[in-house]
C-alpha cells in the first residue's frame, strides 16, 4: 500500500547534539516531499520541501533534508539541536498527479535534554 | 503573513449534538482543507475545497460535512457528534498552483471533546 512512514515515534537528543529524523515513502513515482513542524499548542509550519533538482534542500531554523531516490527516503537533519526545537515533526508527501493532497506520516516527537 | 484562524481552541460537546468548526483565512487562498490529528496516526484529510461552493471528500469523510459559501471561510460540520470524533481538528489553506502543490498554512487547531 502507498504510505509515508516515520519509524521513530519519539526521539530524545541532548542540546547541541546532531539530529536525524527518518522518513520513508512507498509511491511508484517520486512524490513531492515536505517536512512540517508542530510546536506545542501550535499549528503546523513548513520547514522545507523538495520538488526536483538538488537532492539536499535547506529549510528554515537551520534544518536540511536529503532526498535519496534509491532508498525512497527524505530524512531531516540538523547539526546542532536547540531546546526550542522540541516539537513534533511530520513528513508529508504529495503523490505525483493526485491533485495536491498531502499524505502525512505518523509524526516523530522530539525531546531535547539540557 | 498568512493567517489561518479557527473559531475555538477548545470545545466540549455532548454526543448527538451538531457541531460547527469554523476556519477563516486572510490571504485569498483558493484551497482550504480540514484534517483531524490523532496520536500515532498523524494528520488525516477529512474534506477539502478548491473553490467557493466546491468540496471534495478526503480520506475519512464519514460523519462530517463541510460548507464553503465564501472564499475565506471553510466550515466543518459534525451532524451528530460521537465520542470517536474526539480529536484535534486542523484547518489549512493554500494557493492553487501548478499540479496543485503549494505550501499549506495551518491554523492552531481546535481540540474537540465529545462526551
Amino acid at each position: 500500500a502507498q504510505s509515508v512512514t516515520q519509524p521513530d515515534i519519539h526521539i530524545t537528543v541532548s542540546e547541541g547534539a546532531s539530529l536525524e529524523l527518518r522518513c520513508n515513502y512507498s509511491y511508484g513515482a517520486t512524490p513531492y516531499l515536505f517536512w512540517y513542524v508542530q510546536s506545542p499548542g501550535q499549528g503546523l509550519q513548513l520547514l522545507l520541501k523538495y520538488f526536483s533538482g538538488d537532492t539536499l534542500v535547506q529549510g528554515i531554523k537551520g534544518f536540511e533534508a536529503e532526498f535519496k531516490r534509491s532508498q525512497s527516503s527524505f530524512n531531516l537533519r540538523k547539526p546542532s539541536v536547540h531546546w526550542s526545537d522540541a516539537a513534533e515533526y511530520f513528513c508529508a508527501v504529495v503523490p505525483y498527479n493526485q491533485g495536491g493532497k498531502l499524505i502525512f506520516g505518523q509524526g516523530t516527537e522530539l525531546s531535547v535534554k539540557p | 503573513d498568512v493567517k489561518v484562524t479557527q473559531s475555538s481552541r477548545y470545545l466540549v460537546k455532548r454526543t448527538g449534538e451538531k457541531v460547527f468548526l469554523e476556519c477563516v483565512q486572510d490571504m485569498d487562498h483558493e484551497n482550504m482543507f480540514w484534517y483531524r490529528q490523532d496520536p500515532g496516526l498523524g494528520l488525516r484529510l477529512i474534506y477539502f475545497s478548491y473553490d467557493v461552493k466546491m468540496k471534495e471528500k478526503g480520506d475519512i469523510p464519514e460523519g462530517y460535512s463541510v460548507s464553503r459559501e465564501k472564499k475565506e471561510r471553510f466550515s466543518l460540520i459534525l451532524e451528530s457528534a460521537s465520542t470517536n470524533q474526539t480529536s484535534m481538528y486542523l484547518c489549512a489553506s493554500s494557493r492553487r498552483g501548478l499540479a496543485g502543490v503549494r505550501e499549506q498554512y495551518f491554523g492552531p487547531g481546535t481540540r474537540l471533546t465529545v462526551t
